[in-house]
């Protein structure tokens, strides 16, 4: 399966700042999604990021908080803008084939705000 | 929408005996379950997927059954060993969308 790294893999924020988040896939992919997993918790889908198009986004996730960009097929950013306490996440980056199909995820960003 | 129940939410068993878990989902259209396992400071990774056209799947220790007809799936894993100790989601989805449905978790703990 396709090797999926993101950066930063954690990082400490301050309210009200932003924060992007890369997805970089060693080979070229149909989907890629982002989710969010908020501690303890299960995985929560933000997104579909589209390839040349605007994103998907799921009931409860807007674009203005969650801007996500896909240049190309095989890397993805997402932004988490403004943020605060409750934006205190792990950010996970998944690449998939298409309906039917597996997905696969990268380790993940681990974001605090402070 | 979809709705994926999981059991149960923590699962502790010893070394060498044998890890079920559970899952439920609500929409007889969901015809792909994949089972991911989450390690510690790690992302999901797939351990094992089923179809709805088939009704158990095996890979060494672990086993995936499905019962369409009652809409509930399970992992069941083998000989536990303690390096299987980690969180299991089930995942459920639609043929024709991409989207997943996950349950919401299994921390398992396999004691030495």
């Amino acid at each position: 399966s396709a090797v999926i790294s993101q950066k930063p893999s954690r990082d400490i924020c301050q309210r009200g700042t932003s924060l992007t988040i890369q997805c970089q896939v060693d080979s070229q992919v149909t989907m890629m999604f982002w989710y969010r997993q908020q501690p303890g918790q299960s995985l929560t889908l933000i997104a579909t990021a589209n390839q040349g198009s605007e994103a998907t986004y799921e009931s409860g996730f807007v674009i203005d908080k969650f801007p996500i960009s896909r240049p190309n097929l095989t890397f993805s950013t997402l932004t988490v803008s403004n943020m605060s306490p409750e934006d205190s996440s792990i950010y996970l980056c998944s690449v998939g084939e298409g309906a039917g199909q597996p997905q696969h995820f990268g380790d993940g960003t681990r974001l605090s705000i402070l | 929408g979809e709705n994926v129940e999981q059991h149960p939410s923590t699962l502790s068993v010893q070394e060498g005996d044998s890890a079920v878990i559970k899952c439920t989902y609500s929409d007889s259209a969901s015809n792909y379950f994949p089972w991911y396992k989450q390690e510690l400071g790690k992302g999901p990774q797939l351990i094992i997927d089923i179809r709805s056209n088939v009704g158990e799947k095996k890979d060494q220790r672990i086993a995936v059954t499905l019962n369409k007809t009652a809409k509930h799936f399970s992992l069941h894993i083998t000989e536990t060993q303690p390096e299987d100790s980690a969180v299991y989601f089930c995942a459920a989805s639609l043929y024709n969308f991409n989207k997943f449905y996950f349950g919401s978790g299994t921390k398992l703990n396999v004691k030495p």
